[in-house]
């Protein structure tokens, strides 16, 4: 299975600064067809995980474009240009290039 | 809107079984590949296993196969769960979600289950 490394597993940020998540894959994430299927989600504390970026970049619907991912291979961010209050939750980056799908094991962000 | 809405979770001793429904709206679940994915308490997100929209294509993650079933009725718009052999490990919040666009691009999320193994 691939392994997805995130870092930190804790961010503590102050409203209104940038935040930034790493995630790192065992292999590259690059596909036949010339897609990277790499895709961030956010669970806030008590809900089911919502996805915020697709195939590295994309933003889901709906999603602020104060969130941007970028990357490629097998480095990949997560970026918040100012955090926000409902930002708290835990980020999970996920890759769905190899079988079986696999998730990093999370980043928690908090408000310092 | 669309929405998935899962059901069945509780309290069930090891070697025990239960069986998860999800019901799906607002889109046509006939054609959509679906997944269970699940979190165990405080830790992150593991796919369990998966059904296309062409029921043949069934997959299951190596800590699951030859216990769960994975199924679907397209007349009832629903996914299915069916555990067996359930052992503690298996506690978690059960999730289904939907594929667009294949490569497990999971656009929309029920609410969960909560399975507690325990005796």
């Amino acid at each position: 299975d691939v392994v997805m490394t995130q870092s930190p597993l804790s961010l503590p940020v102050t409203l209104g600064q940038p935040a930034s998540i790493s995630c790192r894959s065992g292999q590259s994430l690059v596909y036949s067809d010339g897609n990277t299927y790499l895709s961030w989600f956010q669970q806030r504390p008590g809900q089911s995980p919502r996805r915020l970026i697709y195939k590295v970049s994309n933003r889901d619907s709906g999603v602020p474009d104060r969130f941007s991912g970028s990357g490629s291979g097998t480095d990949f961010t997560l970026e918040i240009s100012r955090v926000e209050a409902e930002d708290v939750g835990v980020y999970y980056c996920m890759q769905g290039t190899h079988w079986p799908p696999t998730f990093g094991q999370g980043t928690k962000l908090e408000i310092k | 809107e669309v929405q998935l809405v899962e059901s069945g979770g509780g309290l069930v001793k090891p070697g025990g079984s239960l069986r998860l429904s999800c019901a799906a709206s607002g889109f046509t679940f006939s054609t959509y590949t679906m997944y269970w994915v699940r979190q165990a308490p405080g830790k992150g997100l593991e796919w369990v296993s998966s059904i296309g929209s062409d029921p043949k294509y069934i997959y299951y993650a190596d800590s699951v196969k030859g216990r769960f079933t994975i199924s679907r009725d397209n007349a009832k718009d629903s996914l299915y769960l069916q555990m067996n052999s359930l052992r503690d490990e298996d506690t978690a919040v059960y999730y289904c979600a939907r594929e667009q666009g294949g490569h497990y691009l999971w656009d929309y999320w029920g609410q969960g289950a909560l399975v507690t193994v325990s005796s």
